[in-house]
């Protein structure tokens, strides 16, 4: 299957600090990329798809000033968690349609932890 | 409003046992319908995927059931693992070029295979 990888794989911040979560496809090109959330022993949460070269579309409730997404590139989606706090905390997942039925691939999720 | 419901929550199967997980969708238009695994700290991986035109699908130990007049599909998992313990979530998507071909998923199914 196609790979998507994120980076970093765990991130620990201070409350306050902002953090960076990159999402690459690696062997394909993704007009489209969506990040996902997902608290401990709970399912996947979309918070919003990104699009490149335009604006993400938001789900409701998730605040764009809070989540930065950006998607310069064909391979290369971020999401920035600007002043973050303790219950931004969270496992947040990218994922990208690839093949010719358009399939959903995740990439490794990232840990953060804000203290 | 949940519209793809999975059960059990969890599940406890003996080593060579078979595991069922169910899933009920409410959406029609639904076309595509994924598995998907995930291991503790680690992105959800594609293991299977069914579309409503075949009652069923088979790959290895991993079997999907579908039935489109009662809108319930299931994942059977032959002769069981303890390496197949993880958290199996099921997933429904419309056609492609719909609704921005999001995923959405079911709550999850927690899955230990006792040796």
């Amino acid at each position: 299957g196609a790979v998507v990888s994120q980076h970093p794989s765990w991130v620990i911040c201070k409350s306050g600090t902002s953090v960076k979560i990159e999402c690459r496809s690696l062997d394909f090109q993704a007009t489209t990329m969506f990040w996902y959330r997902q608290f401990p022993k709970q399912s996947l949460m979309l918070m919003a798809t990104s699009n490149e070269g335009s604006k993400a579309t938001y789900e409701q409730g998730v605040e764009k000033d809070k989540f930065l997404i950006n998607h310069a590139s064909l391979t290369l989606s971020t999401l920035t968690v600007t002043s973050a706090h303790p219950e931004d905390s969270s496992f947040y997942i990218c994922s990208a349609n690839a093949g010719a039925v358009g399939e959903l691939f995740f990439g490794e999720g990232s840990r953060l932890t804000v203290l | 409003q949940q519209q793809v419901k999975q059960s059990p929550q969890s599940l406890i199967v003996q080593k060579g046992g078979i595991s069922i997980i169910n899933c009920a969708y409410e959406n029609t238009a639904f076309d595509y319908f994924p598995w998907y695994q995930q291991f503790p700290g680690k992105g959800p991986a594609l293991l299977i995927a069914i579309r409503p035109d075949v009652s069923e699908k088979k790959e290895g130990r991993f079997t999907i059931s579908f039935n489109k007049s009662a809108k319930q599909f299931s994942l059977h998992i032959m002769d069981s693992q303890p390496g197949d313990s993880a958290t199996y979530f099921c997933a429904a998507k419309p056609p492609w070029g719909d609704a921005g071909n999001m995923l959405t998923f079911g709550g999850g199914t927690r899955l230990m295979v006792k040796p």
